[in-house]
């Protein structure tokens, strides 16, 4: 299976700050990589497909780049809604798998 | 509007067989390259891929699950089906469905999630 490494794991930032989360893969990926966002109590949401391509409605402060084996996600300018866990998850092959999350707490 | 719903039992006990059903609705899993997966989350961890089924019946499981694991459609009622024998504590969790398109492979849009718990 292909591993996802996430750090950090947790973070904590102010209003209007720049963040970035990383994510590396054991293997190569290509850009089959995606990004979800996950709000206490509620399902994983997609942000970010194919490593770079923003899902309709997500707001323009996220963003994604890399290729191959490393990744990250973007976020230009905090929100207080931005406060949720942020999983990164591999699309390149069976079985599908995830990184252990980045727990970000916007003060 | 694509909208996903899991049901199923809240408490299972130990050694017993879960099944879970996920009733969607806004797309067919007919329609060619399109399929479901279920995920799971056990309470204050990370999110594990559990199986995924296609338009084409072919099937997929998770590496370390999958003797445990079945998934099933039923394409009329717009149905996927999971069973999950031999439940054990760590199984404790809540279960997702997901949409996903295969050649894409990410997931969007998610259920509402169940949780199951494991339980004597």
């Amino acid at each position: 299976d292909i591993q996802m490494t996430q750090s950090p794991s947790s973070l904590s930032a102010s209003v209007a700050d720049r963040v970035t989360i990383t994510c590396r893969a054991s293997q190569r990926l290509s850009n089959y990589l995606n990004w979800y966002q996950q709000r206490p109590g509620k399902a994983p949401k997609l942000l970010i497909f194919g490593a770079s391509t923003l899902q309709s409605g997500v707001p323009s402060r996220f963003s994604g780049s890399g290729s191959g084996t490393d990744f990250s996600l973007t976020i230009s300018s905090l929100q207080p809604e931005d406060s949720a866990t942020y999983y990164c998850q591999q699309s390149y092959t069976t079985p599908y798998t995830f990184g252990q999350g980045t727990k970000l707490e916007v003060k | 509007q694509v909208t996903l719903r899991e049901s199923g039992p809240a408490l299972v006990k130990p050694t017993q067989t879960l099944a879970l059903t996920c009733t969607f609705s806004g797309f067919s899993l007919s329609t060619t390259g399109m399929s479901v997966s279920w995920i799971r989350q056990p309470p204050g961890k990370a999110l594990e891929w559990l199986a995924r089924v296609d338009w084409n019946d072919d099937k997929y499981y998770s590496t370390y699950l999958k003797t445990r694991l079945t998934i099933s459609k039923d394409t009329s009622k717009n149905q996927v089906v999971l069973t999950m024998t031999n439940m054990d504590p760590v199984d404790t969790a809540t279960y997702f469905c997901a949409r996903q398109p295969v050649n894409v492979g990410w997931f969007d849009p998610w259920g509402q999630g169940t949780l199951v718990t494991v339980s004597p």
